[in-house]
């Protein structure tokens, strides 16, 4: 499984960093995922990190804003957010791969609960 | 304005059959695997059809996915109450260099 933690409220142009701890499987195997859901419903991937670190990937709505990394030895994800807009309001969530690379056969096999991220303008 | 479109909503009565679509584009859905998500209120998606048409053990046979061209599409059959959520698919761009998500489709047993 994997737990989210890190959501609160913050003034836009504000920074928030986002935790998660993943537990019953080999993390370090696997490529992990942030994926948010707006207040609307709407899923958004957010960003992905490979197993080791080396390949981070952003959507555009958050390139040069946020940024991705994990501490293997601790089996935790991050996801550092600068510039805070009030369209970044959302549940988001922690998503394990079933690949440990940015592949097109890869997919989101495990979900956290998610934290929630309120941007107030 | 998401990059797949889904109907909002589908209903049908205990025992019916209904279908979401998964409509995309040749960057997407016309060459990836598709996968849905089924999201029960208050809790986290759970994939429940991966590459197109394979289910994850513990879901039950009659969820099953498609894919035609640049439309994929998830059925349920026997409906159940059980089967009350938003379902979203979810497939890897090619031209965004992103993964993108449908909008959601709200399935509701009358």
């Amino acid at each position: 499984q994997v737990v989210e933690s890190g959501g609160a409220v913050v003034q836009s142009g504000g920074s928030l960093k986002l935790s998660c701890v993943a537990s019953g499987f080999t993390f370090d195997d696997f490529g992990m995922h942030w994926v948010r859901q707006s207040p609307g419903g709407t899923l958004e991937w957010v960003s992905f990190i490979s197993w080791d670190g080396e390949g981070v990937y952003y959507a555009d709505s958050v390139k040069g804003r946020f940024t991705v990394s994990r501490d293997n030895s601790k089996t935790s994800l991050f996801l550092q957010m600068n510039s805070l807009r009030a369209e970044d309001t959302a549940l988001y969530f922690c998503v394990k791969d079933i690949k440990a690379q940015l592949v097109r056969a890869g997919y989101m096999d495990v979900w956290g609960r998610g934290t929630t991220v309120t941007v107030a303008s | 304005q998401s990059v797949l479109t889904q109907p909002p909503s589908v209903s049908g009565t205990p025992g019916q059959r209904v279908t979401i679509s998964c409509s995309g584009s040749s960057s997407n859905v016309g060459s990836n695997n598709v996968n849905w998500y089924q999201q029960l209120p208050g809790t986290a998606p759970k994939v429940v059809i991966y590459n197109n048409n394979r289910r994850p053990s513990g879901v039950p046979d009659r969820l099953t996915g498609s894919k035609s061209g640049t439309t994929a599409s998830l059925a349920i059959s026997g409906l159940q109450s059980d089967d009350e959520a938003t379902y979203s698919c979810a497939v890897w761009d090619d031209s965004l260099f992103a993964w993108v998500f449908g909008g959601g489709t709200k399935v509701t047993v009358l």
